[in-house]
């Protein structure tokens, strides 16, 4: 079956540091890949997505990749700040599936101090 | 535009006990997912309705049932509750059922059972 899997957390770092959250999938299609961000006491939102190898998502001066040789969607960012601290879902949705069932890896929590 | 809104925020169930959720669609969209996220965990797909029809559901009994109206929003009921069904429920929606189709998330549904 599909899944996702992310480095553990919580990831700390000063502010103004360089962000790497890893992510690897495994899946028997061909599938969509998101990061999705959970603030404390919230739901969660969409960061980014790439639908296809190859294909860059950005956002908020976040990026991922997506690498099919190396099945991997490892999410970055170059200078994070304190309102960065969240924890942060990787995600996968199969095209094999008639229904975009998204499958969520663990999570990590990363703590940005000032 | 209006996000999507989950109601109610919080609930008490005593074990045995039913329970049901609601959840109100993004505007135009017309298939709505439902997650369970446990503490420190990510979410787990519960089921998804696409025009009123159950589109697909994952690993959970039948005592977790949902519905969709007309309107698109969506129910999800919870017969003889359990204590490890205490969690937070997410609804999400999306313009179709598709992999690539991003779902939008509520703020969830904080269940505690005793």
């Amino acid at each position: 079956g599909n899944s996702v899997t992310q480095m553990e957390g919580p990831v700390t770092l000063s502010e103004e540091a360089f962000l790497t959250i890893n992510c690897t999938y495994t899946a028997t299609g061909y599938p969509s890949l998101f990061w999705y961000v959970q603030y404390p006491g919230e739901g969660l939102q969409l960061l980014l997505k790439a639908t296809k190898a190859d294909d860059k998502g950005s956002n908020k001066g976040f990026e991922a990749t997506y690498r099919k040789e190396t099945t991997s969607f490892h999410l970055e960012k170059g200078s994070v700040q304190v309102s960065d601290s969240a924890v942060y879902f990787c995600a996968l949705s199969d095209a094999t599936d008639s229904w975009g069932k998204l499958q969520f890896g663990a999570g990590t929590q990363v703590v940005v101090t000032p | 535009e209006t996000g999507v809104t989950q109601s109610p925020t919080h609930l008490i169930k005593t074990r045995g006990q039913q329970v049901t959720l609601r959840c109100s669609s993004q505007s135009g969209h017309n298939t709505v997912s439902w997650y369970q996220q446990a503490l420190g965990q990510g979410p787990q797909f519960i089921f998804q309705y696409y025009r009123e029809e159950e589109n697909g559901r994952g690993n959970f009994p039948p005592r977790f049932s949902g519905l969709q109206f007309p309107n698109y929003s969506s129910e999800l009921n919870v017969n003889a509750l359990e204590l490890d069904d205490s969690a937070l429920y997410l609804c999400a929606s999306s313009l179709a059922s598709g992999a690539a189709d991003t779902q939008y998330f509520g703020p969830g549904t904080r269940l505690t059972v005793l």
